[in-house]
């Protein structure tokens, strides 16, 4: 069976804070690929960042840095110096092949001023 | 360029009750996905069409049903609604990578929040 977990259901920070979001991962494929989604209140999921089974580099965009580990099926999701604007909530999935994407329960984060 | 639209944005219906609601996908992609996002809840995937046809399906019963037209815009339907219908439905469109099967870069409309009194 496949699963996505987001244990954290809300985070709170202040600005400028470093967060980071965590994911764990259930298959028994060896080929996936694992997304990350911020959805802001206006409800439009907005595409982070994928990454397949077979690249476990970890990759930085700007503030944005995501650690993927294998061993410990997980695929953490780190926000470095966090903004107000940074305030939603955030998903993990999971794509085995096929065509259905499976969704953690998202993980609120909350960014003050 | 425009994304994905869908319509209505808002809707209310009754218990026992049908609703359509619309998608256009991104200029360009072929392939539309449906999601219920429930509140407080990840979203929750319904079907995809591509070439006018459902290739796969989530756990969802018969009451839901959809559809895809030339233009790969698409339809969901949901018969007979129950108040656990309620919900945000998001459809995704992605473009067709040579049947390899994984929906690499899902773009999302805004959804349209259903619902049922």
């Amino acid at each position: 069976a496949q699963k996505v977990t987001q244990a954290q259901t809300e985070i709170s920070v202040v600005e400028k804070e470093d967060v980071t979001l965590d994911c764990v991962y259930e298959t028994r494929d060896t080929t996936y690929y694992l997304f990350w989604y911020k959805q802001p209140p206006s409800g439009e999921l907005v595409f982070l960042i994928r990454r397949n089974s077979f690249d476990e580099q970890n990759e930085i965009s700007g503030r944005y840095s995501w650690n993927f580990q294998k061993s410990t099926s997980s695929f953490n999701f780190t926000i470095t110096a966090s903004q107000v604007v940074d305030s939603a909530v955030y998903f993990c999935a999971l794509n085995t092949g096929g065509f259905k994407t499976i969704f953690g329960a998202g993980t609120r984060l909350f960014v003050k001023a | 360029d425009a994304g994905v639209t869908q319509s209505p944005t808002h809707l209310i219906k009754t218990r026992g009750q049908q609703v359509t609601l619309r998608c256009s996908p991104k200029s360009g992609h072929d392939t539309v996905s449906w999601y219920q996002q429930a509140l407080g809840q990840g979203p929750q995937f319904i079907f995809q069409y591509y070439e006018e046809e459902e290739r796969q399906r989530g756990n969802f019963p018969d009451r839901f049903s959809g559809h895809q037209f030339p233009n790969y815009s698409s339809e969901l339907n949901v018969n007979a609604l129950l108040l656990g219908d309620s919900a945000l439905y998001l459809c995704a469109s992605s473009l067709e990578t040579s049947g390899s099967g994984y929906n690499y870069e899902q773009y999302f409309g805004p959804g349209t929040r259903l619902t049922v009194t």
